[in-house]
């Protein structure tokens, strides 16, 4: 299975400040197709997941355009570029490239 | 607005059987691939199955192939979840997610426990 390793495990951040959650993948996720499937969730406390990211770097509708994707292969960052308090809550990435589809262990972020 | 509602979780022994559903709303349900996905307790994240369109075909994560089945019905735009002997680290709570993780249910707790 593919392993998502994402750092760092918490986050602590003060409002307006940019923060960056990176995930690497123990194996390439560029698809046979050409495209490449890394996602990445946000789950608020107390809520389901929703998506924010799809396919490293597209833009969910109704997601925020201070939230952005990048990478490529293995290595995979989000960035929040202007924290905002409604942004705390857990991020997940996750893969779809390779079954059966992996998670990330999550990387908690803290609003100071 | 769509909707994707869970039921079917409570305690169970552990061995026993349960029968999760999800009902969709706000979309053409039948137009979509449907996911399972569990969170534990610790608040691991896990993909259980998903299952085509049409229902004509399904994908497991092998380490639960042979306990869980997904399957659908297209004329209730309902999702579900078969489990059968079920353990202990099975305790997670149960999503059922579409259009590639676009849309989630707001879960059910399943636990299993004597």
């Amino acid at each position: 299975d593919v392993v998502l390793t994402q750092t760092p495990p918490t986050l602590s951040a003060t409002i307006g400040q940019s923060v960056s959650i990176s995930c690497r993948s123990s194996q390439s996720l560029l698809d046979s197709d050409g495209d490449t499937y890394l996602n990445w969730l946000l789950q608020r406390p107390g809520q389901s997941p929703q998506l924010l990211i799809y396919s490293v770097s597209n833009l969910e509708s109704g997601v925020p355009n201070r939230f952005s994707g990048s990478g490529s292969e293995t290595d995979f960052t989000l960035k929040i570029s202007g924290v905002e308090a409604e942004d705390l809550g857990v991020y997940y990435c996750m893969q779809a490239t390779h079954a059966p589809l992996t998670f990330g262990s999550g990387t908690k972020l803290e609003i100071k | 607005e769509v909707q994707l509602v869970e039921s079917g979780g409570g305690l169970v022994q552990p061995g026993a059987s349960l029968k999760l559903s999800c009902v969709a709303s706000g979309f053409t349900f039948s137009d979509y691939w449907m996911s399972w996905v569990r969170q534990t307790p610790g608040k691991t994240m896990e993909w259980i199955g998903d299952i085509k369109y049409d229902g004509s075909y399904t994908n497991y994560a092998p380490s639960l192939k042979n306990r869980f089945t997904i399957s659908r019905d297209n004329a209730k735009s309902t999702l579900y979840l078969q489990m059968s002997n079920v353990r202990s680290e099975d305790t997670a709570t149960y999503y059922c997610t579409g259009n590639w993780f676009a849309y989630w249910g707001q879960g059910t707790l399943v636990t299993v426990s004597s």
